[in-house]
């Protein structure tokens, strides 16, 4: 099956500000989608991509998908305290199975 | 709060024994699906009901069963346990399966397993 890498996977941040995590595949993805879990928390669906080169944006958080949709990215700037957990990228097949990215640990400094 | 509800919120349990962990899935949802959080092994897909009837599976163990019942309740039975199965279960319910807006995955608070 698809398997993403998922870098880097701890990220200490300064609060105020910006990062970003990486997901990288080496075969073309059909979808990718991003999860954030809190410390003690559960999963939570942010979006989902589709198109090549797609760009979305959700507050101070940019999500973007490759060109040739292979290679994914969140973007956070002016991280605050709120951003703290750990951000999961994930590709489903078309039965909607997950395959989850190992994660990116976000630790932030006040 | 997801409105996916699972039971028991803590397991402790020793090696051997078998367990029963419990999901109910969001109103008008079809979907079921089963992950495991471990340290070293990540968030791992086990298994995908709809509709009451099994869809996909990922790497279950034979010792691991599921069922999803008509009300759409879904049972996760782990079986002769080890101390390696202890981590964090996880459903999750979607409306239909897929990879469209209405399969947009929702999970619950999970399950904490511990095995002594």
């Amino acid at each position: 099956g698809q398997q993403v890498m998922q870098i880097p996977q701890y990220q200490h941040v300064q609060e105020g500000e910006d990062f970003t995590t990486y997901c990288n595949s080496s075969t073309t993805l059909s979808n990718i989608q991003w999860y954030k879990q809190r410390p003690g928390g559960h999963p939570v669906f942010l979006i989902q991509l589709v198109k090549s080169g797609e760009v979305k944006k959700q507050k101070r958080l940019t999500f973007q998908f490759g060109e040739a949709k292979k290679n994914s990215s969140l973007h956070i700037t002016a991280t605050q305290t709120t951003d703290v957990g750990t951000y999961f990228c994930a590709v489903t097949d078309s039965w909607g199975k997950l395959q989850f990215g190992a994660g990116t640990q976000v630790v932030v400094t006040p | 709060d997801s409105g996916v509800t699972q039971t028991p919120k803590h397991l402790i349990t020793a090696t051997g024994q078998r367990v029963t962990l419990r999901c109910s899935p969001r109103s008008g949802d079809l979907s079921v699906y089963w992950y495991q959080q471990s340290l070293d092994q990540g968030l791992q897909f086990l298994i995908q009901y709809y509709n009451g009837e099994e869809r996909a599976k990922g790497n279950i163990l034979e010792r691991f069963s599921a069922q999803q019942f008509p009300d759409l309740h879904s049972e996760l039975n782990l079986s002769s346990l080890e101390l390696g199965d202890s981590a964090l279960y996880f459903c999750a319910s979607s409306v239909t399966p897929g990879t469209g807006s209405a399969d947009t995955q929702y999970f619950g608070p999970g399950t904490r397993l511990t095995v002594l």
